[in-house]
């Protein structure tokens, strides 16, 4: 079975602090896809970023970036330099590679940045 | 132009109506899925199709239905709103990975149905 656990239910912030929100995922197979959405006040999901089980590189996008860390099961999003227009809900999904395998999503985190 | 639309964005019934949510894709890809969102609890998966042929309950079914009028289009309905099916629904698309596709997801802007 398939689990994400997204611990932090809610985080404020202030502008221009960083923070990090987790995400914990279980699963059997060794083959899988991670990935963070974001959902805007607007209601909208927005891809941020996709990461393959078999690809442990961090990846840094401006002021976004992630760490995956398969050795613990986690894969950390983390904003720098936070501004009010990264209030939002944040989801963390898993899906295994396997064919007939679906999307499994966190609870997601809602962050508020706070000007 | 969007590439997943749902139809409608809004809606508000009474309970016991018979309600059918609408989904288009021009993305061309043959696995489509109906979420419900509600708060603190994510998105949990309600159906999903994998072609025009093939359609399968998830995780939350009861009092559902979806019907997969072609590869571009997947209803959901609701043969008796109730209440507690008050909630933010998402359609979303994803390519095979077997047939070149990541299992991306890529999703529609979401219905917000409230069932008085």
């Amino acid at each position: 079975a398939q689990k994400v656990t997204q611990a932090q239910t809610e985080i404020s912030v202030v502008e221009k602090e960083d923070v990090t929100l987790d995400c914990v995922y279980e699963t059997r197979d060794t083959t899988y896809y991670l990935f963070w959405y974001k959902q805007p006040p607007s209601g909208e999901l927005v891809f941020l970023i996709r990461r393959n089980s078999f690809d442990e590189q961090n990846e840094i996008s401006g002021r976004y970036s992630w760490n995956f860390q398969k050795s613990t099961s986690s894969f950390n999003f983390t904003i720098t330099a936070s501004q009010v227009v990264d209030s939002a809900v944040y989801f963390c999904a898993l899906i295994p590679f396997n064919y007939g395998q679906n999307f499994v999503f966190g609870p997601g985190t809602r962050l508020s940045v706070l000007p | 132009d969007a590439d997943v639309t749902q139809t409608p964005r809004n809606r508000i019934t009474k309970t016991g109506k018979r309600i059918m949510l609408e989904c288009s894709q021009t993305k061309g890809h043959d696995r489509m899925y109906w979420y419900r969102q509600d708060p603190g609890l994510g998105l949990r998966l309600i159906y999903y199709s994998f072609d025009v042929k093939d359609i399968n309950k998830g995780e939350i079914s009861d009092g559902y239905s979806v019907s997969r009028q072609a590869q571009a289009k997947f209803s959901l309905s609701l043969e008796s709103a109730i209440p507690n099916q008050t909630a933010l629904y998402f359609c979303a698309t994803s390519e095979n990975a077997r047939t070149g596709g990541n299992n991306e997801q890529f999703f529609g802007p979401g219905t917000r149905l409230t069932v008085l």
